[in-house]
């Protein structure tokens, strides 16, 4: 099976700009979450899409969305980039009806806002 | 927050020693995940333990978890240079995420 793909891999930004981030999950897995690392916060939870619905959200400002489609493909937005956005943006999809299962992370997209 | 907090920050060892991370919480969990991570690049997950479980083991990995010191111990037995990496050890509890502590740098040297 192929694993979790995001794109694009690399992406520069300026302030005030939007963006849009893919992941692909696993084949047959329904679960997608996403994911902020940066040097100073670590690993923070952004929010969690499960056949097409949030179901759970970090403590991250409107200015991040998401979506997920049929195909458990989802998206997350970022809208009037700061500079304090940029960071790597990990998705992860998991087989079972929730993110308490094992997650299987994508590369990453590494976001820099100039 | 019921963020993991992983002990030591950073763990510089030899090839064929082993390397013993800690991980601390706060809350009650469900389970308890170990990932590790190569230069920035994504996850990769190693071991599960469920919160009625004490050890688990999965080649060269020993986890324990010690629900009432709410503390979780990941052990790797004769490191390779190819375990150089960070760990982060992940809980979850009330809520249906995952949260991930600050991890553990570890440095495995010929």
């Amino acid at each position: 099976k192929a694993g979790v793909t995001q794109t694009p891999r690399y992406l520069i930004k300026t302030r005030g700009q939007q963006v849009t981030l893919s992941c692909s999950p696993i084949s047959g897995h329904r679960s997608v979450s996403w994911y902020q690392q940066t040097p100073g916060q670590g690993l923070q939870f952004l929010f969690e899409y499960f056949s097409e619905t949030q179901r759970n959200k970090g403590n991250f400002p409107g200015r991040f969305s998401g979506r997920q489609f049929s195909n458990s493909r989802s998206e997350m937005n970022v809208s009037t980039l700061e500079l304090g956005d940029s960071a790597l943006y990990l998705c992860a999809s998991s087989a079972g009806t929730s993110s308490l299962d094992e997650q299987f992370f994508g590369p990453g997209t590494r976001l820099t806002v100039l | 927050s019921q963020q993991g907090e992983e002990d030591p920050q950073a763990l510089s060892i030899q090839e064929g020693e082993n390397a013993t991370m800690n991980c601390s919480y706060k809350t009650s969990i469900n389970n308890l995940q170990w990932y590790r991570q190569n230069s920035g690049r994504g996850l990769v997950h190693l071991i599960l333990i469920r919160s009625n479980e004490r050890e688990k083991h999965s080649g060269r990995l020993r986890v324990t978890l010690d629900t009432s010191k709410k503390s979780s111990s990941l052990l790797i037995t004769a490191s390779r240079a190819a375990d150089t990496a960070s760990y982060f050890c992940a809980v979850t509890g009330g809520g249906n995420k995952l949260t991930f502590g600050t991890g553990t740098q570890l440095k495995v040297e010929l």
